[in-house]
């Protein structure tokens, strides 16, 4: 168990929806992660926050948004969904600042859009 | 800039063999960690190894050890004695401290 919570762990949904991913970073982490992984690709990185700042953003969609709250849990948000959003998102966190550590990272939440 | 490049989408090793997963970097940072994750069928994310780019030592974890070569900026994760539970998908990933950067990953089959 990393310590990181993702809900849900699926998440079925149609075109044009709207969904909400969350996550509870590990216990002392200030900094989150949102990577999205479709079928046999890798980890894009979406967007970073820390303490309930945006720190970096990656390759994020302008339907897609996030946030951090003052309890540092965090929330993905992804709006006018269209097939080629199924994937599998993970959320991840660490202590930033300290270069020696790793991130944790939750068991994802697997988005089919249909 | 950051980038990571693994050059090898799938592998495949027979059980108890020894087996080496390739991972090139690039970053203008002096300093930097490198890690390789392990991902298997669940899906879960899984940290195999890691490495402190100030240290020549290569680091080593059990049947998991890495051939850090800071100049030529490679760094390559060999499994030795492979196990059927090795089968997994292999990501290198870089941190500068900010951020985590991640290669597209190696799919190693262990076959029995």
């Amino acid at each position: 168990d990393s310590g990181v919570t993702q809900t849900p762990k699926h998440l079925i949904t149609a075109t044009g929806q709207r969904v909400t991913l969350r996550c509870s970073p590990r216990s002392g982490d200030l900094s989150v992660y949102w990577y999205q992984q479709s079928l046999d690709q890798g980890l894009q990185f979406l967007i970073q926050y820390y303490n309930g700042e945006e720190r970096a953003k990656g390759n994020i969609l302008e339907r897609f948004s996030a946030q951090q709250f003052p309890d540092l849990h965090s929330e993905l948000n992804l709006s006018s969904l269209e097939l080629g959003d199924s994937a599998l998102y993970f959320c991840a966190s660490s202590v930033v600042s300290q270069l020696n550590t790793e991130a944790f990272f939750g068991q994802g939440t697997r988005l089919t859009v249909v | 800039a950051q980038t990571v490049t693994q050059s090898q989408p799938e592998m495949s090793v027979q059980e108890a063999e020894t087996v080496t997963l390739s991972c090139t970097y690039d970053t203008s940072e002096n300093n930097y960690y490198l890690f390789w994750y392990k991902q298997p069928p669940s899906r879960q994310m899984i940290l195999v190894i890691r490495q402190e780019a100030y240290k020549q030592q290569n680091a080593t974890e059990n049947r998991f050890s890495v051939n850090f070569q800071k100049a030529a900026k490679s760094f390559s994760l060999k499994i030795s004695d492979s196990q059927l539970g090795d089968t997994a998908m292999y990501f290198c990933a870089l941190t500068t401290g900010n951020q985590f950067y991640f290669g597209t990953g190696t799919s190693l089959t262990v076959i029995p």
